[in-house]
């Protein structure tokens, strides 16, 4: 079974820092890997995703993260931040369920904080 | 194009009662997917439909059902509601029919409180 962990719950930084948020996974198979955002009192948003190839995935708004298969991790970073990235980052794995059907898993989230 | 929106945004609901919460995918997405979040489990998976049939489920009890009709359109429905459910309640729709390499959009959520 999959399992996907965030290990900071808060991350908060200045405005224009480099911030990165962490993501490990564990499963048995082959996954892909995504990043969402949930700004304030809305539903979430697609990032990024790693299906194939490239091991470096970018994404919306300069984020970009990289696939480190060896260590089942997928980090988000974003070289310097703004006020209004300040959301909730969720990490999630797709992993294949039986047949043509996968699942979904997301992490706990970290809630990223930027401070001016 | 409009995006995925779930009624209602927020409600109230007592201890025993049951609630319907309804989503409409975005145009010509056949897949939604419920989610339900928490401050302490984060987002939970409860059940996907793809045209008309459920095609994976979450690890809920019975008490949480859900159903999509011809035109996409889904409902979950929560009976003898515990305290326990207050939560925000995310619906997400899909093109491709798959959780894998598809995109999923998700609506603003329903807001359920349940005192």
């Amino acid at each position: 079974a999959q399992s996907v962990t965030q290990l900071d719950s808060q991350v908060p930084v200045f405005e224009e820092a480099p911030v990165e948020l962490r993501c490990n996974y564990s499963s048995s198979v082959s996954v892909y890997l995504f990043w969402y955002v949930q700004y304030p009192n809305q539903g979430l948003q697609l990032l990024l995703k790693y299906l194939s190839g490239s091991t470096l995935v970018k994404g919306i708004n300069g984020f970009e993260a990289e696939f480190n298969k060896s260590q089942t991790s997928f980090h988000l970073r974003k070289p310097s931040v703004h006020i209004s990235d300040t959301a909730e980052y969720f990490c999630a794995v797709s992993e294949n369920s039986g047949g043509s059907n996968y699942k979904l898993t997301f992490g706990k989230g970290t809630l990223l904080t930027v401070n001016p | 194009k409009a995006g995925v929106t779930q009624t209602p945004r927020y409600l109230i609901k007592t201890r025993g009662q049951q609630v319907t919460l309804s989503c409409s995918p975005i145009s010509g997405h056949r897949s939604v997917s419920w989610y339900q979040q928490t401050p302490g489990q984060g987002l939970q998976f409860l059940f996907e439909y793809f045209s008309e049939t459920q095609r994976n489920k979450g690890n809920f009890p019975g008490r949480f059902s859900g159903r999509q009709f011809s035109n996409s359109r889904s409902e979950m429905n929560v009976s003898t509601l515990e305290l326990g459910d207050s939560a925000l309640y995310l619906c997400a729709s899909s093109q491709q029919g798959s959780l894998s390499t598809g995109e999923l959009f998700f609506g603003e959520g329903s807001r359920l409180t349940v005192l």
